[in-house]
């Protein structure tokens, strides 16, 4: 299908790994966001870039979180140095135009660190 | 942060019955939108309703947005198995990308 796709679905590194977290959005899709979703919580808000400028990065939690989008599609999420405490699920969505318009979220990859 | 509130944090109800579900905020918002989570998958889109509606319908969905008393409430009517799922709410509130969400209700659809 022509949806969100994100790869690995599954992650599982050993603390201290760096990891990279990789998001293809709907083509043509101009924005697009990363959101952190811990067990039985609500996604959280982490990054958001208009084509290729990164606009908000307000909600990466330290800067062992890097991401980037450099051609304006694909976009890949780095975690560096990774601590327990990041083992969470990473969504990616992609909205057409609008920043505040409807998200199309990816399935999501589960990162388990050990 | 967070910043809306759902309610009930769970819900169990019969196939057929209605199901309502509420969220409150905090801060003035440009939209409201409803999104599903089914276990093991990707957030859906549901419904959005702007600032300056109070009610919007889809399908067997129904959603009304009170910004006085900064809450919004979503309606499913004759609920389905197919139903089960968590359900979150997230305000658009103009900075930025930021869509916040809710800590979600989880429904549970018994047939």
């Amino acid at each position: 299908g022509a949806g969100v796709s994100q790869s690995p679905r599954y992650k599982v590194a050993k603390r201290g790994q760096d990891v990279a977290l990789r998001c293809d959005p709907i083509s043509g899709h101009v924005s697009l966001f990363w959101y952190q979703q811990a067990l039985g919580q609500g996604p959280e808000f982490l990054t958001y870039f208009q084509n290729e400028a990164q606009l908000d990065k307000s909600g990466l939690p330290s800067d062992r979180f890097f991401a980037e989008r450099p051609e304006g599609s694909v976009s890949t999420l780095k975690i560096q140095r990774t601590q327990q405490e990041d083992s969470a699920v990473y969504l990616c969505a992609s909205s057409l135009v609008l920043a505040g318009g409807v998200k199309f979220f990816g399935p999501g990859t589960r990162l388990t660190v050990l | 942060s967070q910043q809306g509130e759902e309610d009930p944090q769970a819900l169990s109800i019969q196939e057929g019955e209605n199901a309502t579900m509420n969220c409150s905020y905090k801060t003035s918002i440009n939209n409201l939108q409803w999104y599903r989570q089914n276990s093991g998958r990707g957030l859906v889109h549901l419904i959005l309703i702007r600032s300056n509606e109070r009610e919007k319908h889809s399908g067997r969905l129904r959603v009304t947005l009170d910004t006085s008393k900064k809450s919004s409430s979503l309606l499913i009517t004759a609920s389905r198995a197919a139903d089960t799922a968590s359900y979150f709410c997230a305000t658009f509130y103009n900075q930025g990308g930021k869509l916040i969400f809710g800590q979600g209700t989880e429904l549970s659809v018994k047939p």
